[in-house]
């Protein structure tokens, strides 16, 4: 059964803790990304990576760190540095076939920190 | 002025009501458009692609004006079940070449009794 799998669901950190999402997929797709949805609001690129071995800051990059070392995963690191990460992380993966790029999404992990 | 706009709404529409809602977008480079919906605390689910000819899935309608620039969404015969945010997603390429989705905000529907 094909998909995108995020761990864990719910997530808590501590101050100063460097905490790190899973995201995988076994769709086959070549980009993935991370997105960060706050209540009521859109969803916010964090960062995306569109081939193995590289990636690129999204819209809200800073206090976040990836990294994209097998197609199938990209995990994201919420750091110390990132003073307001409560929210529901999304992560998603799309296939790029002739121009038309529809991402699906995994079910999230919602941070909270304690 | 923001990339995607949708107005959030809510919708409030009483079952069997027709509703429609907009999304205007700033790039008219823009590629590829999508209306994904969101229920509460879920992750958004592709609801339809949009082309420029229109494009019809049951009882959902979606329109692209590219001149204007925006899309539409047209729902008929509401259910209770349509109650959910409609996010209105389009794709621009981005500098370094690569091709970007951006989300709306969302439009918030409540389909009552």
């Amino acid at each position: 059964d094909g998909g995108i799998t995020q761990s864990p669901k719910y997530l808590f950190r501590k101050e100063g803790q460097n905490v790190t999402l899973s995201c995988e997929q076994n769709l086959n797709h070549d980009a993935m990304y991370w997105y960060r949805q706050d209540p009521g609001q859109g969803l916010r690129l964090i960062y995306y990576s569109q081939i193995v071995n590289d990636f690129q800051k999204g819209d809200i990059a800073e206090g976040y760190s990836v990294s994209r070392e097998k197609k199938e995963s990209f995990p994201l690191t919420v750091t110390s540095a990132q003073k307001n990460p409560t929210a529901f992380y999304l992560c998603a993966s799309s296939t790029g076939l002739a121009g038309v790029y529809i991402q699906y999404f995994g079910a999230g992990t919602r941070l909270s920190v304690l | 002025r923001k990339e995607v706009e949708q107005d959030p709404g809510p919708f409030n529409v009483p079952e069997g009501a027709t509703v429609a809602f907009n999304c205007t977008y700033s790039n008219s480079a823009s590629q590829s458009f999508f209306w994904y919906r969101q229920d509460c605390r879920k992750e958004p689910k592709l609801l339809m692609s949009v082309y420029s000819s229109g494009n019809e899935d049951g009882r959902f309608t979606a329109q692209l004006n590219r001149a204007s620039q925006y899309i539409s969404l047209l729902i008929r015969d509401s259910k209770l079940s349509d109650s959910a945010t409609y996010l209105c997603v389009v794709t621009a390429q981005r500098s370094g070449g690569s091709y970007i989705p951006t989300f709306g905000r969302g439009t918030s529907l409540i389909v009552h009794p």
